[in-house]
């Protein structure tokens, strides 16, 4: 079985900070990774995936994230945190070996930036 | 082009009632995910279906829940005689391809049920 943890329920930065999500992941297979961010009120909307190939994956909004297998970790960060970036952060696994997997969802972590 | 589109936003039924949530997938899409969100449990899958067909349903309580995704027109989510613990955030997602290859999935806004 896959899955996903998300060990911060929220993180809290400074505006112009660095900032870092972090996230662990399980599969039996290759991983593949996503994170999403949510507004209030909103859907989720993708911000960037790895599947394979380079470990720092680049994505929307300036955001990037680190695949580490040996730590079985998706981190996200940010080099300068804005006010906006403030949101529900999801990050997301599927096993991609095979056939057929759904996508296992972390319980999100607030991600919190203070002016 | 547009996005994920559900219906309605905000939905409130009273105990015993049915409650009917309507997802549009994006032009292009054949592959609809259904989600369920509560506070302090995350993003919980419910099912995946393609054109006329379920292709998992894994998360779906086995009574009073069902989905479909009819030839023509938006994929339903129905839960029958609703009781209060199904108030909850309930989200659409889409795909141009199952999850058998690498896209990511686009979101709805989601129907936020409420039982009374």
């Amino acid at each position: 079985a896959q899955s996903v943890a998300q060990p911060e329920d929220q993180v809290n930065v400074a505006e112009g900070n660095p900032l870092t999500v972090k996230c662990t992941y399980s599969v039996s297979g290759n991983p593949y990774l996503f994170w999403y961010v949510q507004y209030p009120n909103r859907g989720l909307q993708f911000l960037l995936k790895y599947i394979t190939g380079d470990n720092l994956v680049k994505g929307s909004y300036g955001f990037e994230a680190e695949f580490n297998k040996s730590q079985t970790s998706f981190h996200l960060k940010k080099p300068s945190a804005l006010v906006s970036d403030s949101a529900l952060y999801f990050c997301a696994v599927r096993d991609g070996t095979g056939g057929y997997q759904k996508v296992t969802f972390g319980i999100g972590t607030k991600l919190q930036v203070i002016p | 082009n547009a996005g994920v589109m559900q219906n309605p936003r905000h939905l409130v039924r009273r105990r015993g009632q049915e409650a009917r949530l309507r997802c549009s997938p994006m032009k292009g899409h054949s592959h609809v995910y259904w989600y369920r969100q509560l506070p302090e449990e995350g993003l919980k899958f419910m099912v995946y279906l393609q054109k006329e067909n379920i292709i998992d349903e894994s998360g779906m309580p086995k009574e009073r829940f069902s989905a479909e995704f009819p030839k023509e027109g938006p994929s339903i989510l129905r839960i029958q005689q609703v009781v209060r613990g199904d108030s909850a955030a309930y989200f659409c997602a889409s795909s141009p391809m199952g999850t058998a290859v690498t896209y990511e999935q686009y979101f709805g806004p989601g129907t936020r049920l409420t039982v009374t």
